[in-house]
This record gives C-alpha cells, structure tokens and sequence, in this order.
C-alpha cells in the first residue's frame, strides 16, 4: 500500500473549518483514499474514504485532487470533540484490506 | 454505523499469566477480523487478520504462539496473549469488517480497545 505524509499536528479554533492535508504521491490506480480519527484511548472511528471524486458525508469533505497525489479532509466547524489524532490511509480496499496507519495528524481545537 | 465490542475494556495481570481479549460484532456479521497495538504515543500496528473458520494472518515480526487468535463464529474472535511480560503492556484493538455488505471496499469497524498491563 502507498505510504502517506501527515503534518505532526494542527490547531483550529472552535467554530471554524478543520482543513488536515496528506500526501500520497504514490498511490496506485485501485487504492482508496481513508480518513480515520482516534480519540485518546479510543479504537479508531472511521470518517470518510473516496477514490477519484470528492465526497461529503455528515462528518466531514475529502477533497482528493485531479492527479490523486494528495487529499484534504475538511471539518466545516470544528467542536471541541473534534481533538484528535487524524490518519490518512491509502488501502486497495476488499473484504481482506488491511490498514496500515502512519502516525496521523493531531487536531486541537480551541475555545 | 455498526458496533463492535470488547471485553474486558482493563486488565491488569502478573508476569507469566495468559490472558484473553474478545472481540464481537454486535449487529452484523464479520467474516474477517483484525488485531491492533497501540504502544504510548504511538500509531497502530496491526498484529494479524483473522478469518473466520481458519488460521489467522500474523503480521512480519508477532509471534503466533505467543498471541493465539481464534475466530470460531462470525461475530467472536479473540486473541489470547500467553506467558504475559511486562512489555506485552499495549492497547490492544480489534476491529471488524461487515465483509457481507459487498461492494469494493469494507469499512472497518472497530472496538473500543482493551488496555493490558502485566506487572
């Protein structure tokens, strides 16, 4: 699976939008782009994937651009219980793919 | 989304001790399960991927005989970390894969964790 490359850490004040970036420059034609998060002493929660085209679900935007070398996930307006560690992931996907996560991307958001 | 459980959520145990970790998909069914740790301050590693009905996957560098995992049914698998050590300390996460809802990619559900301590 393609390696990804997350900024160490990133702070957001409350209220405003999230933008966390990855780089993924090699990725391959079948790999899917996935965005999980982990709050302290949590399991991870999945927040949203895509492939070619941007996505948007209740939790958040992945912009994935043209040439798929590097995604944005964007957190419209930030709470507080956003704070976590942010991991970009690049999987093949299918019932057997495994998740190899990176060291991701602490998110603190601010009063 | 779909939950998936573990049990027990703490356990503190003495060197030398086996000690067992379950992992259940509560509201669907999970052909394929994983197994993570997570050390302080570090990422996830997964250890190995459990099949339901045969020998799971180990991950380069985990020891199988020493982390036992068996996945009997489709919503159990559990891992059991035998002759405890004091560096087998860790956050052990399981997560679960709805692998019967089809389609080319799976979401991973996964559990809330089981920290392990071993005096």
């Amino acid at each position: 699976d393609a390696k990804t490359t997350q900024p160490p850490s990133m702070d957001c004040a409350e209220g405003r939008a999230a933008n966390l970036p990855c780089n993924h420059s090699t990725i391959s034609g079948n790999e899917y782009v996935y965005w999980y998060r982990q709050i302290h002493s949590q399991g991870p929660q999945y927040i949203i994937h895509g492939l070619k085209n941007n996505e948007t679900n209740e939790m958040a935007s992945l912009i994935i651009t043209e040439d798929r070398k590097s995604s944005t996930l964007i957190l419209p307006h930030a709470t507080l219980r956003d704070t976590a560690v942010y991991y970009c992931i690049v999987s093949s996907g299918g019932s057997n793919y495994k998740l190899t996560f990176g060291k991701g991307t602490l998110l603190t958001v601010n009063p | 989304g779909a939950v998936v459980s573990q049990h027990p959520s703490r356990v503190i145990c003495k060197s030398g001790t086996s000690v067992k970790i379950e992992c259940r998909s509560l509201d669907f069914q999970a052909t394929t399960m994983f197994w993570y740790r997570q050390f302080p301050k570090k990422s996830l590693m997964l250890m190995a991927t459990s099949n339901e009905g045969s020998k799971a996957t180990y991950e380069q560098g985990v020891e199988k005989d020493k982390f036992l995992i068996n996945h009997a049914s489709l919503t159990l698998s559990t891992l059991t970390v035998t002759s405890a050590h004091p560096e087998d300390s860790s956050f052990y996460i399981c997560s679960a894969s709805d692998s019967i809802a089809g389609g080319p990619w799976n979401e991973q559900f996964f559990g809330p964790g089981t920290r392990l301590t071993v005096l």
